[in-house]
């Protein structure tokens, strides 16, 4: 019943630093997904994959890279974390083709 | 990707219909209409999205005008846990590359 699970869940990190995000989902989908939330705002999407393999960017990729581990793990790296990515991070997944997205219930990152 | 027109906040007493509009007047024909909504520090979850036809699930109805510029989502019953975030997002397929807008604030007052 896990779904889709995010760590950590909360990280505080100094401008510079460099943070991995992980995420890993169960439910045997191809496709996953980076997005961020700041204050107010909706979700925007970072990157994505479409399937084991592949990885493409979405509306705010620069700062970070990914990596999709295997069909169950995507993560997410800030190289030099800067104070303007402090967020709420959410992953998400579906099965290739569609379907409605399955999400994480985040990982808020502050940046000082 | 389609402009959406959404409400900023919608109040609803307990137990009372809500009926969330959105307007996405570039819809392009071949976009399917997601709802999905956010309730407080948790991730979005799906509610439901629909093409051309009218749409019930257990959580939900879509009603979709006939120039498809615009729909509504319907809770039935709204209950406390429903006060969330509402995103009506056009977009191709089933859902790949959400895009996000600011979405309605949903208020349930007891």
């Amino acid at each position: 019943n896990a779904g889709v699970t995010q760590t950590p869940k909360f990280q505080v990190l100094k401008t510079g630093q460099s943070m991995t995000l992980q995420c890993a989902q169960d439910m045997n989908h191809n496709s996953m997904y980076w997005y961020r939330q700041d204050p107010g705002m909706g979700l925007r999407l970072i990157y994505y994959s479409a399937s084991e393999g592949t990885t493409d960017k979405g509306e705010v990729p620069n700062g970070y890279n990914v990596s999709r581990l295997n069909k169950r793990e995507f993560s997410l790296r800030l190289e030099s974390a800067a104070p303007s990515q402090t967020s709420v991070y959410f992953c998400a997944s579906n099965p290739t083709g569609g379907r409605p997205q399955h999400f994480g219930d985040g990982t808020r990152l502050s940046i000082l | 990707d389609a402009k959406t027109t959404q409400p900023n906040s919608m109040e609803s007493n307990e137990e009372e219909p809500v009926h969330l509009p959105c307007n996405h007047s570039t819809i392009s024909g071949t976009d399917y209409i997601h709802w999905y909504r956010q309730l407080p520090s948790q991730g979005p979850e799906y509610v439901i999205h629909g093409l051309t036809s009218n749409v019930n699930n257990r959580m939900a109805s879509l009603a979709i005008a006939e120039d498809r510029k615009s729909s509504t989502l319907i809770l039935h019953r709204a209950t406390l846990r429903d006060a969330a975030v509402y995103y009506c997002i056009p977009g191709w397929g089933y859902g790949n590359k959400l895009v996000f807008g600011a979405g309605t604030i949903l208020r349930v007052k007891s």
